[in-house]
């Protein structure tokens, strides 16, 4: 089955830089990429995703780029604030059926 | 809209006993609800994929029989854990999605803590 890696497991940022988030997944049928925001004992929400026939994708301050060949993508994200600071999990998915990474806890320092 | 809720937000209970958790799409038809659980400082792991009228499908080490899935409308699946024990307790999360492909919406979670 699809196994999905994340890394680093937590990144501490000052605020205004950028951070980087990298997963990479095994199985090349999976087809959408997406990212979540998980603040402590909320939900999970979806901050941005891709899909397979697509490169990059922009949506204001984050971006995420996916490289089918290396079976890998990352988010990007710019200009961070301290309300960045949360748990992000990339997840990759096939027939609808997600597989989510093991988690990125970012602390964007004031 | 695509409002997934859940509940209850939180229950504690006994070990031995049956605790029953909704999830709800609220504002969509949902053809598919997942069911994921989390434990503190982990991420989210798949435990059944359930389609609407028919039975669910587990993922490999998750017990059909000690979790309890049905999905008896398009807008309503219900997870049973039965006779709960403490190693039982942790945050579960519900999804939906109105077509397969289609982005999931998630529940805000339950936590469940058995003594």
């Amino acid at each position: 089955g699809e196994n999905v890696e994340q890394h680093p497991s937590t990144l501490s940022v000052q605020e205004g830089d950028s951070a980087v988030i990298k997963c990479t997944y095994s199985d090349s049928a999976s087809n959408y990429f997406p990212w979540y925001k998980q603040e402590l004992g909320k939900r999970p929400q979806l901050i941005i995703d891709i899909r397979s026939n697509v490169g990059e994708k922009k949506d204001q301050r984050i971006a995420v780029t996916l490289n089918k060949t290396a079976k890998h993508f990352s988010l990007h994200i710019t200009e961070t604030q301290p309300e960045d600071s949360a748990v992000y999990f990339c997840a990759a998915s096939k027939a609808n059926k997600l597989i989510f990474g093991t988690g990125t806890l970012l602390a964007v320092q004031p | 809209g695509a409002v997934v809720s859940q509940h209850p937000s939180w229950v504690i209970c006994k070990s031995g006993t049956s605790v029953k958790i909704e999830c709800r799409s609220l504002d969509f038809q949902a053809t598919t609800m997942f069911w994921y659980r989390q434990f503190p400082k982990q991420s989210l792991m798949l435990m059944a994929t359930s389609n609407e009228g028919s039975k669910a499908t587990y993922e490999q080490g998750v017990e059909k029989d000690k979790f309890l899935i049905n999905h008896a409308s398009l807008t309503l699946s219900t997870l049973t854990v039965t006779s709960a024990h403490p190693e039982d307790s942790s945050f579960y999360i519900c999804s939906a999605s109105a077509r397969r492909g289609d982005e999931q919406f998630f529940g805000p979670g339950t936590r469940l803590t058995v003594l």
